[in-house]
């Protein structure tokens, strides 16, 4: 079955800059989207379609792609920026997965 | 404003069934396809099902294939869930996925999550 792999943790300072990965098992593959859910809370839509930046999200977060690795980036980290942060994809069958998320510690 | 709302959920015996919906409102829902996803408490999104915009297609994921089965009428989701196990127990999220139209579907990811519906099962 498809697999995204994150990093279970990333920490940066205030004003830094964080990146998280998201690496498929296949390749080509679908589309990338990415997701910040914070505590007690529903996720957020933050990335679509791999560098996609939906209305309201701020510039700070990016997203990128090289081959089956895909990058969020979020520049200039604020405090509220702590949250986990998930990918998810499809595969060709139809079926959709989700990385296993990546705990962002600001 | 555009809202999905989830019910539905509870407490349940092992190898009973519950049945969750999600209400959909201010938008044009049938032009949607959806998702369920869950999340089992202290761990991370797992997604659930997918359902076409017009109920046409229909895809799950491993752990539930064969149990539980996603469906939908004119402004609301359902997910049938059959033969429950105690890892099923995790807060049910339904979401909209991809907008179709004449001119083809495009795939905006989940931007619309509803609030969540707990789950719990055990005897």
């Amino acid at each position: 079955s498809y697999e995204l792999t994150q990093p279970p943790s990333v920490s940066v300072s205030p004003g830094q800059t964080a990146r998280i990965t998201c690496s498929a098992d296949a390749f080509p593959r679908q589309y990338v989207y990415w997701y910040q859910q914070k505590a007690g809370q529903a996720p957020v839509l933050v990335i679509y379609q791999d560098t996609g930046r939906p209305s309201g999200i701020p510039e700070r977060f990016s997203g990128s792609s090289s081959g089956t690795t895909v990058t969020l980036t979020i520049n200039g980290v604020l405090a509220e920026d702590e949250a986990d942060y998930y990918c998810q994809s499809a595969d060709n069958s139809g079926s959709w997965v989700f990385g296993g998320g990546t705990k962002l510690t600001v | 404003q555009v809202q999905l709302v989830e019910s539905g959920g509870g407490v349940v015996q092992p190898g009973r069934s519950l049945r969750l919906s999600c209400a959909a409102s201010g938008f044009t829902f049938s032009v949607f396809g959806m998702q369920w996803v869950r999340q089992a408490p202290g761990k991370g999104l797992e997604w659930v099902a997918v359902i076409w915009y017009d109920g046409s297609k229909k895809y799950y994921g491993d752990s539930v294939k064969g149990r539980f089965t996603i469906s939908r009428d004119e402004n609301t989701l359902y997910l049938q869930m059959n033969s429950l196990r105690a890892e099923d127990t995790a807060v049910y999220y339904c979401a909209r996925v991809v907008h179709c139209n004449d001119g083809g579907c495009f795939v905006h990811g989940l931007d619309v999550w509803g609030q969540g519906t707990t789950v719990t099962v055990s005897s």
